[in-house]
């Protein structure tokens, strides 16, 4: 298996919901990322695990809150989002963080609507 | 600062033509640098990637370049297909005290006519 899934592929909430993204991998990469991307704009790092512990959090607000269960799967919690949140949420692993090692296999992406 | 940039900010091309797409970097000590494709709507797909000692690397119609001494490199895209119409992202990873966070250039758009 070669390939990071992601599920689901659309998503519309409203300001008041609470749901969750969800990200998996089985190559056994170690370090898993979430980016947020805005339409012609380049992938904004959001959080990166290593060894299933947040080793980078740029940052992002608290309606967002990132959990890494297993070294497999990565999830991203969504709370009383804003409707500028609103943006193709893009998952990402690499074999390790540094050198060669970190490069990155990216999923589909969840398109997100807050409305 | 750590900066990946891009050129040109799009391009059109029609079917059949070659073209070439450029990405100079700031970023120091520098890793490894890769070319993404990503189509509308979608996650970015390897291309290549290179480190400090390889000064090309192909893969299939698309010849990616690395002149670390100037911090330069170039997609080269041979024999455009209209399945080729797309975002080309420039990743860099390295920075200083050992700080591996990639950072992404802008993106080329190309959009290839019949």
């Amino acid at each position: 298996d070669t390939e990071v899934t992601q599920t689901p592929k659309h998503l519309v909430m409203g300001m008041t919901n609470k749901k969750s993204l969800k990200c998996e991998q089985h190559m056994g990469h170690r370090a898993m990322y979430w980016y947020k991307q805005k339409a012609k704009k380049p992938p904004e790092l959001m959080f990166v695990y290593s060894y299933e512990k947040l080793s980078i959090n740029e940052s992002v607000p608290s309606r967002f809150s990132p959990e890494c269960p297993n070294s497999s799967l990565l999830n991203l919690h969504l709370h009383a989002l804003q409707p500028e949140d609103s943006a193709l949420y893009l998952c990402a692993s690499s074999l390790g963080l540094a050198g060669r090692y970190n490069e990155q296999f990216f999923g589909p992406g969840t398109r997100l609507t807050v409305l | 600062k750590n900066q990946v940039e891009q050129s040109p900010q799009s391009l059109i091309i029609l079917e059949g033509k070659n073209c070439t797409l450029q990405c100079n970097y700031t970023v120091s000590p520098f890793s490894n640098l890769r070319w993404y494709k990503q189509d509308t709507g979608r996650g970015p797909v390897s291309l290549t990637i290179m480190t400090f000692s390889e000064n090309t690397k192909s893969n299939g119609r698309y010849t990616a370049t690395l002149d670390a001494d100037t911090k330069q490199s170039s997609l080269h895209i041979t024999a455009s297909q209209l399945s080729d119409s797309a975002s080309y992202i420039c990743v860099v990873s390295g920075g200083s005290g050992g700080s591996y966070i990639p950072t992404f250039g802008r993106g080329t758009s190309l959009i290839v006519h019949p």
